[in-house]
C-alpha cells in the first residue's frame, strides 16, 4: 500500500541511451512532481502537474520529457542521457485542494547512473 | 523566483544538547514553509512545518520559528538524538492555484553520542 512508488529503483545506463521513471501515486492527490537529487543532496524542482495539467517546467533540457496520462501517474522520459544526468530522480505528489496541507510525499527516488 | 538560503551546511552536536538550523527566502509572497528530513539512502519526509500567519510552532523536540518580516525561519532540536542524525532541507512554497516549493541546500546534522 505505498503511496507514492516509482520504478525502477535503480538504473545503469550507457550515454546516449534513452531511459523512462514511472510514478504512481495512490493517494487521490490533484498534483504531481519530478525532483532531481544531484550528488551534492541539493532537491531541485524539474516539473509539475496539476490534473495532468504541466504547471511547472524549470529549466531543463528538452531531453528530459514528463508525461501524465491521468491524475495518478507521472512519467519521466528522458532522451541522449549524458554524464551529468546521474542522480537521484525523485517522484512526489500533494494535495493543494480539499483539505490538502501541501505536504510533498516523495517516493523512493530512481538512482540513475549514466557511463 | 524565490531563493532558500540555509545555513550551516553541516552541524555536529552531542546528544542530548540543541541544534539550529536557519534559512532565509526572497519572495515575501512565498506562504508556507515546511522542514524534511531526508535518512541516508531513504526519502524526504515532513517533520514539520509553518505557515506565514503563524510565528511559531512546536511538536515534542522540535520547533520551528518564523520572521515574515526579515524573512527568516529557523529549526530548532532540543535534546537531540543519534536517530535525529540526518539531512534536514528547508523549503518555501507559495500555496495558491499551484504550489512551487523551493528548497535549501540541506544540513547535514551529526548527532555524537
Amino acid at each position: 500500500d505505498t503511496a507514492v512508488s516509482q520504478t525502477p529503483k535503480y538504473l545503469v545506463t550507457q550515454m546516449g541511451n534513452d531511459k523512462s521513471i514511472k510514478c504512481e501515486q495512490n493517494l487521490g492527490h490533484d498534483t504531481m512532481y519530478w525532483y532531481k537529487q544531484d550528488s551534492k543532496k541539493f532537491l531541485k524542482i524539474m516539473f509539475s502537474y496539476n490534473n495532468k495539467e504541466l504547471i511547472i517546467n524549470e529549466t531543463v533540457p528538452n531531453r528530459f520529457s514528463p508525461k501524465s496520462p491521468d491524475k495518478a501517474h507521472l512519467n519521466l522520459h528522458i532522451n541522449s542521457l549524458e554524464l551529468g544526468d546521474s542522480a537521484v530522480y525523485f517522484c512526489a505528489s500533494s494535495q493543494l485542494w480539499t483539505g490538502g496541507t501541501g505536504e510533498l510525499f516523495f517516493g523512493e527516488g530512481s538512482r540513475l547512473t549514466v557511463l | 523566483g524565490e531563493n532558500v538560503e540555509q545555513h550551516p551546511s553541516t552541524l555536529s552536536v552531542q546528544e542530548g544538547d540543541s541544534a539550529v538550523i536557519k534559512c532565509t527566502y526572497s519572495d515575501s509572497a512565498s506562504n508556507y514553509f515546511p522542514w524534511y528530513k531526508q535518512e541516508l539512502g531513504k526519502r524526504p519526509q515532513l517533520i514539520i512545518d509553518i505557515r506565514s500567519n503563524v510565528g511559531e510552532k512546536k511538536d515534542q523536540r522540535i520547533a520551528v520559528t518564523l520572521n515574515k518580516t526579515a524573512k527568516h525561519f529557523s529549526l530548532h532540536i532540543t535534546e537531540t538524538q543519534p536517530e535525529d542524525s540526518a539531512v534536514y532541507f528547508c523549503a518555501a512554497s507559495w500555496i495558491g492555484g499551484y504550489q512551487k516549493v523551493t528548497f535549501g541546500i540541506g544540513t547535514k546534522l551529526q548527532v555524537i553520542p
